[in-house]
């Protein structure tokens, strides 16, 4: 089956330090890739996606490619900030599979100021 | 707003009572999920639906039942809840083809 495997956290950086945060897959076929961000106490928020091989996904600051020959979609922002602070998942979907997904464990960022 | 409503979002329960935990979209869209969230564990799949009237079970389904009899509403619910169903629950939709789930807020339930 489907599994997403996520770089363990927690992870600790200083404001205006670079991220990276990795994500692995293993998936058949074509599936879609995505980063949720969740803030304390909040639901997941959709951060950016991509649906084919070499796309790039960017949102706030924050990109991604999907790399289909290393079935990576590592997530990566030049300068975090205090308010980027939160836990964030990566996560593949089938969308001829009733569109489930497949989510990893979620890295915790801390930033500090 | 649109988007996904939880309700409750905080409940204590006893073992062995029952409860539902309802979740309502105004998306229109078509497939709706019922994931549990626990520490170190991501988020696991315990129901979903791809339209009204269907249902279907998910990667832990075992002790939950779930109905959709109006396309807005997702209802999931415990018969009789054990400590081990103590979680942070999160209902979320998406459109047939679109580009990601929508999530609630989530529910956290505490089973003593």
């Amino acid at each position: 089956g489907d599994s997403v495997t996520q770089m363990e956290g927690p992870v600790t950086l200083s404001e205006e330090a670079c991220l990276t945060i990795n994500c692995t897959y293993t998936a058949t076929g074509y599936p879609s890739l995505f980063w949720y961000v969740q803030y304390p106490g909040e639901g997941l928020q959709l951060l950016l996606k991509a649906t084919k091989a070499d796309d790039k996904g960017s949102n706030k600051g924050f990109e991604a490619t999907y790399r289909k020959e290393t079935t990576s979609f590592h997530l990566e922002k030049g300068s975090v900030q205090v308010s980027d602070s939160a836990v964030y998942f990566c996560a593949l979907t089938h969308n001829t599979n009733a569109g489930k997904s497949t989510f990893g464990d979620g890295t915790t960022l801390t930033v500090k100021p | 707003n649109a988007g996904v409503t939880q309700t409750p979002k905080f409940r204590v329960l006893k073992t062995g009572q029952s409860m539902t935990l309802l979740c309502a979209q105004d998306m229109n869209h078509e497939y709706m999920y019922w994931y549990r969230q626990d520490p170190g564990m991501g988020l696991r799949l315990i129901h979903y639906s791809v339209g009204e009237g269907t249902t279907a079970k998910g990667e832990v389904p075992d002790g939950y039942n779930v109905s959709r009899l109006k396309k807005q509403n997702f209802l999931l619910g415990l018969e009789s809840a054990a400590p081990s169903q103590t979680s942070v629950y999160f209902c979320a939709s998406k459109n047939t083809n679109g580009p990601g789930y929508t999530f609630g807020s989530g529910t956290r339930l505490t089973v003593v």
